[in-house]
């Protein structure tokens, strides 16, 4: 079945620091590719996705980049603050398949 | 739009006892799921519903059921609560049109924080 694999945290980064968080995944067609942020005591907000190969997603510094070739969506920021603290969820949707598949999260702590 | 509201925000309960988790929707959504998140885990689907009337099992249904009455409130129900069950539950919500060619958003609600005891 589909599924998604994401970097294990916890990852703990100094302001103005360089992030990747690493997701790749597998299915059995083209599936959307999203980003979830959860900041603490909150629900999931979208960050960010991608719908076919090639495609780059961003939202508020993030990006990431629909790879096929290597099955992959990283997440990366080029200088991440301390109000990017959260924990970050990578998840893939197909249609035919009613859910949206999750990735463990990654917890991501930035310290001043 | 208040997007997806739940309540409780938090509930403890005793073994046996049985509750109603609430989820409401103002964005005029065909569809709805109810997810459950355990520590250091991923989302994991329990049920979901297409359309008012129409509801069907996700991955991980067994202690749960759910209906599907109105457009906007797709209520959990949990019958007898069991340790097993303590998990944070995220309701969310989405539009699927008709020929739609790719997976669409979904839209969490801020979930419900349950502790069974």
């Amino acid at each position: 079945g589909d599924s998604v694999t994401q970097m294990e945290g916890p990852v703990t980064l100094s302001e103005e620091a360089f992030l990747t968080i690493n997701c790749t995944y597998t299915a059995t067609g083209y599936p959307s590719l999203f980003w979830y942020v959860q900041y603490p005591g909150e629900g999931l907000q979208l960050l960010l996705k991608a719908t076919k190969a090639d495609d780059k997603g961003s939202n508020k510094g993030f990006e990431a980049t629909y790879r096929k070739e290597t099955t992959s969506f990283h997440l990366e920021k080029g200088s991440v603050q301390v109000s990017d603290s959260a924990v970050y969820f990578c998840a893939s949707g197909e249609l035919g398949n009613e859910k949206l598949t999750f990735g463990t999260g990654t917890r991501l702590t930035i310290i001043p | 739009n208040a997007g997806v509201t739940q309540t409780p925000k938090f509930r403890i309960l005793k073994i046996g006892q049985s509750m109603t988790l609430q989820c409401t929707q103002d964005m005029n959504h065909n569809y709805m799921y109810w997810y459950r998140q355990d520590p250091g885990m991923g989302l994991k689907l329990i049920y979901y519903s297409v359309g008012a009337g129409i509801t069907d099992k996700g991955e991980v249904p067994n202690g749960y059921n759910v209906s599907r009455s109105t457009t906007e409130d797709f209520p959990l129900r949990l019958e007898l609560a069991a340790p097993s069950q303590t998990s944070v539950y995220f309701c969310a919500s989405s539009y699927r049109g008709p020929g739609q060619g790719v997976f669409e958003t979904q839209y969490f609600g801020p979930g419900t924080r349950l502790l069974v005891l």
